[in-house]
């Protein structure tokens, strides 16, 4: 089992609707929790950090952690077609000081 | 502007030859790490460092060796003994304060293909 699982998609989403990703992990002692977003042939940008149970709100984007069933989520709404790229959840494993354990990610695809 | 320089952006070796990346910053950072992404694939830890002169082996390290005699530099050497070194490297350091939580600053990444 991967450490952190996310759908790999593409998530088709249409103009001005809500972008839906979810994001598992199995280590139930994690305790910081991470969106990046990366365009194509970029490097990875920090968009969400989320440490504690129930939705942070940043703007279009709102995380969603639920310690107990160990995931962790990301709206976008008003999705516009700047926010088609690959989502990364990470999470900060136990097992190593400050390292980050990195899910697969989620091609969102935002169209017109 | 303060950030995090890696060069060369785009890099081919052929096989069996050694290749340096180099990376830098200017945020005063304690943390740094590098990292490697496959397509489809999460990024992986190669290597990591936590203070000037001192660092650890991630979870895919071999074939690969690191130095940290400055804090603003920490390049990354791809020996010939990495069996499939082409992939995507991304440099990344953490802010002071934030070393407990694991979060992460990406460089712009190079690109290493193998001839």
């Amino acid at each position: 089992q991967k450490e952190v699982e996310q759908n790999s998609g593409p998530l088709s989403v249409p103009e001005g609707a809500i972008a839906s990703l979810n994001c598992t992990y199995s280590d139930r002692v994690s305790q910081s929790f991470f969106w990046y977003r990366q365009y194509s042939g970029k490097s990875p940008e920090l968009i969400m950090s989320i440490y504690s149970n129930g939705d942070k709100e940043d703007g279009r984007f709102t995380a969603q952690l639920n310690k107990a069933s160990q995931y962790v989520s990301l709206l976008i709404r008003d999705s516009q077609p700047s926010d088609s790229a690959t989502y990364l959840c990470a999470v900060n494993i136990r097992s190593g000081w400050g390292k980050l354990q990195f899910g697969a990610g989620t091609q969102v695809v935002v169209t017109p | 502007d303060g950030g995090i320089t890696q060069s060369p952006k785009y890099l081919f070796r052929k096989e069996g030859q050694n290749v340096t990346l180099s990376c830098e910053q200017n945020l005063n950072h304690d943390a740094m790490y590098w990292y490697r992404q496959d397509p489809g694939q999460g990024l992986r830890l190669i290597y990591y460092s936590q203070i000037v002169n001192d660092f650890q082996k991630g979870d895919i390290a071999e074939g690969y060796s690191v130095s940290r005699e400055k804090k603003e530099s920490f390049p990354l050497t791809v020996t010939s003994a990495q069996k499939n070194p082409t992939a995507f490297y991304l440099c990344a350091s953490t802010p002071p304060g934030k070393a407990n939580t694991g979060e992460l600053f990406f460089g712009e990444g190079s690109r290493l293909t193998v001839l």
